[in-house]
């Protein structure tokens, strides 16, 4: 197992264009989290789901950003039309459910990080 | 909303030192879960240690340990015999607990620990 994988690491656009991000989590782990942390802050949370199930989302996750995970495995997410404020590492995580797992600690991938000029 | 706070944005330690790092937090809940991430530069973040509310003994994970301190909302965590190795982002976070509904972890903004030679 590799881990939790990112794509791309590092992404620069212009401002107005669409971004997407892959994440591909740990295989035997049924959740996988979004979180967003701009420099000098600590990871805010975007969006988690259950399988294919989007259960939980921040309100932080704009019209302008969607996530997705069709098949219960890998996950996207889409940025459209980014501003400049959008530049941050998104950060992706996964771990199995807490019923069978306790406290559920999560494991983190390195992170796509964003420059939107 | 829980808030955690990190007071220290930047700590330093002389090798084989010890050194404590802060963190407070603020929840009307009474049961949740407490952890430390550290993310080393340019890398993807680990989970150093973690703490359920419920239990009074504080957790320990060979030379991190953590002083829980619950009617405080304290949550500090002692690195010992540090090591060059330690030097990273460390995040203190807090998780609501399974009736909490929600999976979002909240976390501080970090603070920068520096081993010094």
């Amino acid at each position: 197992d590799t881990g939790v994988s990112q794509d791309p690491r590092h992404k620069i656009t212009k401002r107005g264009q669409n971004v997407t991000f892959r994440c591909d989590p740990i295989s035997e782990h049924n959740r996988l989290y979004w979180y967003r942390q701009t420099l000098g802050q600590g990871p805010e949370f975007l969006t988690y789901f259950q399988n294919e199930a989007q259960l939980e989302k921040s309100r932080l996750l704009s019209d302008r950003f969607s996530a997705e995970r069709p098949k219960g495995s890998f996950s996207t997410l889409e940025i459209q039309r980014t501003e400049q404020g959008d530049s941050a590492m998104y950060l992706c995580a996964s771990n199995r459910d807490r019923v069978l797992t306790g406290a559920n600690v999560l494991t983190f991938g390195a992170g796509s990080r964003l420059t939107v000029l | 909303a829980q808030t955690v706070t990190q007071s220290q944005p930047e700590m330093s330690v002389q090798e084989a030192e010890t050194v404590t790092l802060s963190c407070t937090y603020d929840t009307s809940e009474s049961d949740y879960y407490l952890f430390w991430y550290k993310q080393p530069p340019s890398r993807q973040m680990i989970l150093v240690i973690r703490q359920e509310a419920y239990k009074q003994q504080n957790a320990t994970e060979n030379r991190f340990s953590v002083n829980f301190q619950k009617a405080a909302k304290s949550f500090s965590l002692k690195i010992s015999d540090s090591q060059l190795g330690d030097a990273a982002m460390y995040f203190c976070a807090y998780r609501r607990g399974p009736q909490g509904g929600s999976e979002k972890l909240v976390f501080g903004k970090g603070t920068k620990l520096t081993v010094n030679p």
